[in-house]
């Protein structure tokens, strides 16, 4: 059965370095999504990706953060400098009005 | 106002009950999911429906659109169920989703 992968698993880094989140979505799907959950607390979105631009983003998505699909099959979330606050899961997650998720990177900022 | 409200918020079991997990929206949807959330983190999608009733296995899931309420059963509760269950909807087709705040199950032997 396909499905949504995501690299790495565990990401640590220091406040204010720069990290990349990758997702490969199920081949077909042309809807991404980024959706983060701090420990303790719901899901919440992040951002929507289609057709090579953002659709959607929550207040949450400021300037430090980027989406971009660069080689047509990864999608990537870019944080820049980043923030103990920052520190979370994050879920890539593809389809559409089903959405299917991905097993999350764990990122710390130390 | 949350647009989604789960309860209850904690549930513990003995091995074997059956268990009703609720989902309560406030606002109209295109389909709902149920979630499934280990320790480990990562979010299995257990149903995704928009009307009535499906069932996999030892778990159902209903709808009342109407009524704006969804729920979750599981029949014949196991230890391995122990987990966090999360309500969560789209409003319309590809649009983002939005999460309820989840229920955590735990099964005892």
């Amino acid at each position: 059965e396909p499905e949504v992968t995501q690299t790495p698993s565990h990401q640590v880094t220091q406040m204010g370095q720069e990290v990349i989140l990758r997702c490969v979505p199920i081949s077909n799907h042309l809807y991404f999504y980024w959706y983060r959950q701090i420990l303790g607390q719901k899901v919440e979105f992040l951002v929507s990706f289609y057709n090579n631009e953002i659709s959607e983003k929550s207040e949450i998505f400021d300037d430090q953060f980027s989406v971009e699909r660069p080689d047509g099959s990864n999608f990537t979330l870019k944080i820049r400098s980043t923030k103990l606050e920052d520190s979370a899961m994050y879920f890539c997650a593809t389809g559409g009005n089903e959405q299917f998720f991905g097993p999350g990177t764990r990122l710390t900022v130390l | 106002k949350n647009e989604v409200e789960q309860s209850p918020q904690n549930l513990t079991a003995q091995e074997g009950e059956f268990i009703t997990i609720n989902c309560s929206y406030s606002v109209g949807i295109s389909a709902l999911h149920w979630l499934q959330q280990h320790p480990g983190g990562g979010i299995v999608s257990l149903f995704m429906l928009s009307s009535g009733k499906k069932k996999h296995g030892r778990l159902i899931a209903t709808i009342n659109i109407q009524e704006k309420h969804s729920s979750l059963h599981i029949t014949a509760s196991h230890p391995r169920d122990s987990a966090v269950y999360i309500c969560a909807f789209l409003k319309t087709s590809y649009d983002k989703v939005i999460f309820g705040p989840g229920t955590s199950l735990s099964v005892i032997p």
